[in-house]
């Protein structure tokens, strides 16, 4: 099947950092990624949808300059958590479609950010 | 609001055991609704359904949707440790196939030996 590579799978930084993470489709052009957040014990919560060559559509209550996300390419989204604060402390995770169709959905093997 | 709840949030078996979980919905535009598997990191699809009353089965994992009652079911028969997994139900929004999903808080398992 299709393969969406995240990367770093993990992270640990100091409060006040700003962190970045790369979500990769590595055998498909993705024109729309999505981002996902998820706190211990809940759901995926969606975050942004990437658009190739475009801004990203944010998610009510998604800070956009907090959570800046760069769709340069079709095969690469990036999400960067700026001044990051133990609060944005979670998982997250990034998917892409393969084609039209939700069931052509794929995830990346997410990031865990702990901020200090 | 959109909507997605599942239930229960968590259950413990032992192998050999049914379990039968529960996602309902209150979506506008509905078209479809899916299941995943989520082991560890990324979520593994297992479903999709479209249909009500049509049962999509692979191997002991089942699935049924109830478009009138706004509810599907996931059925794991004969559970192994290996099922242990948190089982997600998500919906799309929006017209089209954007991808763009609301996922219900999930179902955490936990089958003993």
């Amino acid at each position: 099947g299709a393969v969406v590579s995240q990367h770093p799978s993990w992270v640990i930084c100091k409060s006040g950092t700003s962190v970045k993470i790369e979500c990769r489709s590595l055998d498909f052009q993705a024109t729309t990624m999505f981002w996902y957040r998820q706190f211990p014990k809940q759901s995926l919560m969606l975050m942004a949808t990437s658009n190739e060559g475009s801004k990203a559509t944010y998610e009510q209550g998604v800070e956009k300059d907090k959570f800046l996300i760069n769709h340069a390419s079709l095969t690469l989204s990036t999400l960067t958590v700026t001044s990051a604060h133990p609060e944005d402390s979670s998982f997250y995770i990034c998917s892409a479609t393969l084609s039209t169709g939700v069931e052509k959905l794929f995830f990346g093997s997410g990031t865990q950010l702990s901020v200090l | 609001e959109d909507k997605v709840v599942q239930s229960p949030l968590s259950l413990v078996v032992h192998e050999g055991d049914t379990v039968t979980l529960n996602c309902s919905y209150e979506v506008t535009n509905f078209r479809s609704l899916l299941w995943y598997k989520q082991e560890k990191k990324a979520p593994t699809f297992l479903f999709m359904l479209t249909s009500s009353g049509i049962e999509k089965k692979s191997g002991r994992l089942s699935s049924i949707l109830d478009k009138k009652e706004l509810f599907s079911i996931l059925n794991i028969t004969a559970t192994q440790t290996g099922d242990s997994a948190i089982y997600l139900c998500a919906v799309p929004l929006g017209s089209g196939n954007t991808g763009k999903l609301i996922f219900g808080q999930g179902t955490t398992l936990q089958v003993k030996p």
